[in-house]
């Protein structure tokens, strides 16, 4: 089974702080991505990944940059974060060529004071 | 523009009773179609999938799912819906290209009466 761990469950962080958000997963997949999750909004992809060190926005990059230096790990950073960047962030994978079935992390409930 | 819309919001079904999701999509050619759910907490759990062929799909936890292409549409079901379904239901699309973006419904939430 993929496993898809990530850092933290729960965060809480003030306004302008950075912050980090780490995923990894165990199952060599090529491509990983972020997601926040909002009521109402279902999810919105913020960046995606397809190998190392390369990146490609999503539909929110806005205020989120990403890093990925190792295959298995893919993180996202708020370099200042904000009170409208509280939410719940997903991580993903998926094998490459697999129809973008997706295999999600537990998600970080972050929380921006 | 492609999306998915789930039209209900929240769902509430008594225990042992049949439960149906609607999902519909916009693309301009029928795209690869998933199922997640979302018990509290909790990230995202694949249902099940439809690529092509037999148009009832079997996922877990005894959900089927049946696309009509003539609908546009994917809805889930189950025969009889156990407390342990109370949940957020997520339906997404993905296209039949290389385009890794998947898009995903609002979500419904199906809450289960005893």
């Amino acid at each position: 089974d993929v496993k898809v761990t990530q850092s933290s469950r729960y965060l809480v962080k003030r306004t302008g702080e950075k912050v980090f958000l780490e995923c990894v997963q165990d199952m060599d997949h090529e491509n990983m991505f972020w997601y926040r999750q909002d009521p109402g909004l279902g999810l919105r992809l913020i960046y995606f990944s397809y190998d190392v060190k390369m990146k490609e926005k999503g539909d929110i990059p806005e205020g989120y940059s990403v890093s990925r230096e190792k295959k298995e790990r893919f993180s996202l950073i708020l370099e200042s974060a904000s009170t409208n960047q509280t939410s719940m962030y997903l991580c993903a994978t998926a094998r490459a060529g697999s129809y973008n079935e997706q295999f999600f992390g537990p998600g970080t409930r972050l929380t921006v004071l | 523009a492609q999306s998915v819309t789930q039209p209900d919001i929240h769902i509430t079904v008594s225990e042992g009773a049949s439960l149906e999701l609607r999902c519909n999509y916009s693309y301009g050619a029928t795209p690869y179609l998933f199922w997640y759910v979302q018990s509290p907490g909790q990230g995202l759990q694949l249902l099940l999938k439809y690529f092509s062929g037999d148009t009832l799909v079997q996922g877990i936890k005894g959900f089927e799912a049946e696309f009509k292409r003539s609908q546009s549409s994917f809805n889930l079901r189950k025969p009889s819906v156990h407390w342990s379904d109370a949940a957020e239901y997520f339906c997404a699309a993905a296209p039949r290209s290389n385009d890794y973006k998947l898009s995903f419904g609002a979500g419904t939430t199906v809450t289960v009466r005893a």
